[in-house]
C-alpha cells in the first residue's frame, strides 16, 4: 500500500523556526517533493530530494533519509505569509513511458502567529 | 504569464447534471494529470496522460472520464455528479524525463459545487 504521514496541524511564532516531518511507505520511490498550498489555491513547488541529505533553498530546507522513509521541511525566519498547508509527496514511477506520478500526504496546516 | 489555466475557477452544477472542466497549458509538456482534492485531504490522482496515452487510477470512479484532444488541452467530464463529487479539481503538467525538470506545475484549480 501507499502511505504518507504528516502532522495535521502546527503553530509557530513569527521569526521562529519550524520543522514539519513526513514519513512514507510506498511501493516505489523516485524522489520526494514538498509543496506549499494556500487555502483555495493550487500547490506550488518548494523543494525536491532524491538523495539522502539536506537541500537548502533560502529560508526553506528539506532533508531526506531513504533508509528510514523520512523527510522533513525546515522553515526559518517564519513570516505571516508562510501560514499555509505543506504537502509532502513521493514520486512513484507511473509505468511505461518513463514518467512519474505523485502520491501526496494530506498536508500539514501551519499557522504563524505574531 | 499563465502556464496552466483552468476554467472555470468555480463551477456550480446540479445533482446528476453532466459537467465538464477544462485545462490548458502553454508549457508544451507531454504529461498532464487530473487530481481531486477534498477539504483538508491530499490531492488524489484521477487520470494521467503521456501524450495521448491515457491512464486512469484503479480507484477512479466510472462516473469520471477524461479527454485530451491535443498537447495543450485536457478535459475532465463528470457524467452524473453526486454530492460526494464536490471538491477542488486540480490539473497539473510535467515534462517526462526525471530529475528536477519533472516538477509538476499546477493550475489554480476549479472548485466544483453540486446542489
Amino acid at each position: 500500500g501507499q502511505n504518507i504521514d504528516q502532522p495535521t496541524e502546527m503553530t509557530a511564532t513569527e521569526g521562529a523556526i519550524v520543522q514539519i516531518n513526513c514519513t512514507y511507505q510506498t511501493s516505489g520511490f523516485n524522489g520526494l517533493f514538498w509543496y506549499q498550498q494556500h487555502a483555495g489555491e493550487a500547490p506550488t513547488f518548494l523543494s525536491y530530494n532524491v538523495l539522502d541529505g539536506l537541500e537548502e533553498k533560502g529560508r526553506f530546507s528539506s532533508f531526506l533519509s531513504r533508509s528510514k522513509g523520512y523527510s522533513y521541511l525546515l522553515l526559518k525566519e517564519l513570516q505571516m505569509k508562510d501560514s499555509a498547508s505543506y504537502l509532502c509527496a513521493v514520486r512513484d514511477p507511473a509505468g511505461t513511458g518513463g514518467y512519474n506520478k505523485l502520491i501526496f500526504g494530506a498536508g500539514t496546516r501551519l499557522a504563524v502567529h505574531p | 504569464d499563465a502556464m496552466v489555466i483552468q476554467n472555470p475557477r468555480y463551477q456550480v452544477t446540479q445533482f446528476g447534471k453532466p459537467v465538464t472542466l477544462s485545462c490548458s497549458q502553454t508549457l508544451n509538456h507531454n504529461v498532464m494529470y487530473w487530481y481531486q482534492q477534498k477539504s483538508s485531504q491530499a490531492p488524489k490522482l484521477l487520470f494521467h496522460y503521456y501524450d495521448k496515452d491515457f491512464n486512469n487510477e484503479a480507484d477512479t470512479p466510472d462516473n469520471f472520464q477524461s479527454r485530451r484532444p491535443n498537447t495543450s488541452f485536457c478535459f475532465l467530464d463528470i457524467r452524473s455528479p453526486g454530492l460526494g463529487d464536490a471538491a477542488m479539481y486540480l490539473c497539473a503538467t510535467t515534462s517526462a524525463g526525471g530529475g528536477p525538470k519533472e516538477t509538476q506545475y499546477f493550475g489554480p484549480g476549479t472548485r466544483l459545487l453540486v446542489l
